[in-house]
């Protein structure tokens, strides 16, 4: 498709459960970032990358959360052990710029629910 | 204080007010903004960017205060349509942060 494709779209786990959360971002695109968006809350910066790079990763709230991007393309979050505070929209975006200095291109998110 | 912030609303507003949001940042060296807009429980769209003093489209106008460092968004003629969560948008050594995001609920 044209735009940034993440999967899961919904995704409910039991407290202690490890989850992956895909992001597909626009063909060519150079960076992609992946934000945590709580209820009522504006998208909070988790990590970004530029191709397969991991510029910034000073947003992840602690070491159960790992991201990766081996290929400069699809780009996976990991959550391990996950705890009922890791539930929210998880947001994925890519830009064609070498940083966040444009526009951002975010896709539908995944809704994490930590039971 | 945080990096962006914004009054989270909500604002309820008549069909064809004129509504105004501000948002304050903490980064001085920042150079452009953004305005975001997000519907319930989709993702964020860009609405317009903040350059220099500022920008107009259509109903819409953005303006910069660097002296006092904040951002407004100027809307005119309120449409239902406009219901929607307002984010303020600073870029930040390569990432972009968002503010908590303004509701406004236009009425009939």
């Amino acid at each position: 498709g044209a735009g940034v494709s993440q999967s899961p779209r919904y995704k409910v786990a039991k407290r202690g459960q490890d989850v992956a959360l895909r992001c597909d971002p626009i063909s060519g695109h150079v960076s992609l970032f992946w934000y945590q968006q709580a209820l009522g809350q504006g998208p909070e910066f988790l990590t970004y990358f530029q191709n397969e790079a991991q510029l910034d990763k000073s947003g992840l709230p602690s070491d159960r959360f790992f991201a990766e991007r081996p290929e400069g393309s699809v780009s996976t979050l990991k959550i391990q052990r996950t705890q009922q505070e890791d539930s929210a929209v998880y947001l994925c975006a890519s830009t064609p710029d070498r940083a966040g200095t444009g526009e951002l291109f975010f896709g539908e998110g995944s809704r994490l629910t930590v039971l | 204080r945080k990096e962006v912030e914004q009054d989270p609303g909500p604002f309820n507003v008549p069909e064809g007010a004129t509504v105004a949001f501000n948002c304050t940042y903490s980064n001085s060296a920042s150079q452009s903004f953004f305005w975001y807009r997000q519907d319930c429980r989709k993702e964020p769209k860009l609405l317009m960017s903040v350059y220099s003093s500022g920008n107009e489209d259509g109903r819409f106008t953005a303006q910069l205060n660097r002296a006092s460092q904040y951002i407004s968004l100027l809307i005119r003629d309120s449409k239902l349509s406009d219901s929607a969560t307002y984010l303020c948008v600073s870029p930040q050594g390569g990432k972009l942060i968002f503010g908590q995001g303004t509701e406004l609920s236009v009425k009939p």
